[in-house]
């Protein structure tokens, strides 16, 4: 069982790039997210969706898009990417919204730098 | 704004002592607690939740003080794998998906 599956690992983008960072899930979730976390600080809430084609923004939506049209991926967008965008995105799956018993499932990370 | 606040540590501690560390929040209508460990470098994974009436899991004991608003983790017997940051999570009175905050976290290191 893959569980939360992120590409890419690593990534450098040059200021004003776009990229796209990949996540998908097999544990047939409806709820998924995405978290980014700067250096000693906590998760913050960037989007969200509560099932195939519903998707709100959290915390620190700005600068990111999302969508979702399967309920297996949920692909965030970054457009003219900034420095302030340097960090490490999570991307996490539960199989309620609050997480519940067995809690978020979270994606082994995407490390960004905006250079 | 709803705050959940930790001591970042680091927590230096021999192996095979106690150690335990706080998390207080502040929206007193906190419905859910969580603690998360972090490795380095590595993605969250639930620990464990907790309950009112507090809750064990081996070397581990989580309490709530809804009173005080804080939370608690105990480790007994420490290892050195237990070395890792701990993440304190709480869920907001009324919110859904987008209702959890993350704290910051707490650093351990158990040393040989």
């Amino acid at each position: 069982n893959a569980g939360v599956t992120q590409t890419p690992k690593f990534r450098i983008l040059k200021i004003g790039q776009s990229m796209t960072l990949q996540c998908a899930q097999d544990m047939n979730h409806n709820y998924m997210y995405w978290y980014r976390q700067d250096p000693g600080m906590g998760l913050k809430l960037i989007y969200y969706s509560v099932g195939a084609g519903i998707t709100d923004k959290g915390e620190v939506p700005n600068g990111y898009n999302v969508s979702r049209s399967t309920t297996e991926d949920f692909p965030l967008r970054l457009e003219l990417a900034a420095p302030s965008q340097t960090s490490v995105y999570f991307c996490a799956s539960s199989q309620t919204g609050t997480g519940g018993y067995y809690g978020y499932t979270f994606g082994s990370g995407t490390r960004l730098t905006v250079v | 704004r709803k705050e959940v606040e930790q001591d970042p540590g680091p927590f230096n501690v021999p192996e095979g002592a106690t150690v335990a560390f706080n998390c207080t929040y502040s929206n007193s209508a906190s419905q859910s607690f969580f603690w998360y460990r972090q490795d380095c470098r590595k993605e969250p994974k639930l620990l464990m939740s907790v309950y009112s009436s507090g809750n064990e899991d081996g070397r581990f004991t989580a309490q709530l003080n809804r009173a005080s608003q804080y939370i608690s983790l105990l480790i007994r017997d420490s290892k050195l794998s237990d070395s890792a940051t701990y993440l304190c999570v709480v869920l907001h009175s009324g919110g859904g998906a987008d209702g959890l905050t993350f704290g910051k976290g707490t650093h351990l290191i158990i040393q040989p």
